[in-house]
């Protein structure tokens, strides 16, 4: 059972460019959440999702970013016109349920780098 | 304002030493507490958690204590392994369970186990 998937795992975008980042989730986990690491920062939560829906996305920027969870494919977190202060890196994390915060396993995270 | 608290930034024990990890928190709804275990190119890993009702929960080597009171929880390993060694992440929740249930880190705490 392979687990959370990310990629790229390291991306590098020139300032103004868009960056995309893929998660896949566990085999038959449905619940999505993206985490943003600032160097020398603990994980912030940006953004909760289900299959199509946006349950709480408190943490994220109000602008230029955005994620989707579609019925099928990978969750994508979208970063428009990218600053150097975007550079972190993100992990996404998926459950079964949503139920148990225990049971969120996270992927390796994308590391994004803005020149 | 950093709601959850990792004062120092690193630590360094003998193998088969006890290692004490501590964290603050200063929000008052947080009732759920769990530690995490990250190592380099990797994203975090779920170690042991607390629920607020309970003051002790032990998993192997592995006991976190958590004194309310305080707003104080501390993670110890024994006896320590080199293999221990990596960046430990302290994280709460307002709730166990359910939707909208994320997580908030601290900074985390880079502990080295000396062989």
């Amino acid at each position: 059972n392979a687990g959370v998937m990310q990629n790229p795992r390291h991306l590098v975008r020139r300032r103004g460019q868009e960056a995309r980042l893929r998660c896949s989730p566990m085999k038959g986990h449905s619940h999505v959440y993206w985490y943003r690491q600032l160097p020398e920062e603990g994980l912030k939560f940006m953004v909760y999702l289900q299959k199509e829906n946006i349950i709480d996305e408190s943490g994220m920027p109000k602008e230029r970013f955005s994620a989707e969870f579609p019925k099928e494919g990978p969750s994508i977190l979208r970063i428009q016109q990218v600053v150097r202060g975007d550079s972190a890196a993100y992990f996404c994390a998926s459950s079964l349920s949503g139920a148990l915060l225990s049971e969120q396993y996270f992927g390796p995270g994308t590391r994004l780098t803005v020149t | 304002d950093q709601q959850v608290k990792q004062n120092s930034p690193s630590l360094s024990v003998q193998e088969g030493r006890i290692s004490i990890l501590n964290c603050d928190y200063t929000n008052s709804m947080f009732d759920y507490f769990l530690w995490y275990k990250k190592y380099p190119a990797e994203g975090p890993t779920f170690l042991i958690s607390i629920s607020s009702i309970k003051d002790k929960n032990e998993d192997g080597r592995f006991t976190v204590f958590l004194n309310k009171s305080a707003k104080h929880l501390s993670l110890h390993i024994v006896p320590s392994q080199p293999g221990d060694s990596a960046v430990y992440f302290c994280a709460a929740s307002a709730r166990e369970t359910g939707a909208n249930s994320k997580l908030t880190f601290g900074k985390g705490i880079t502990l080295s186990v000396r062989p």
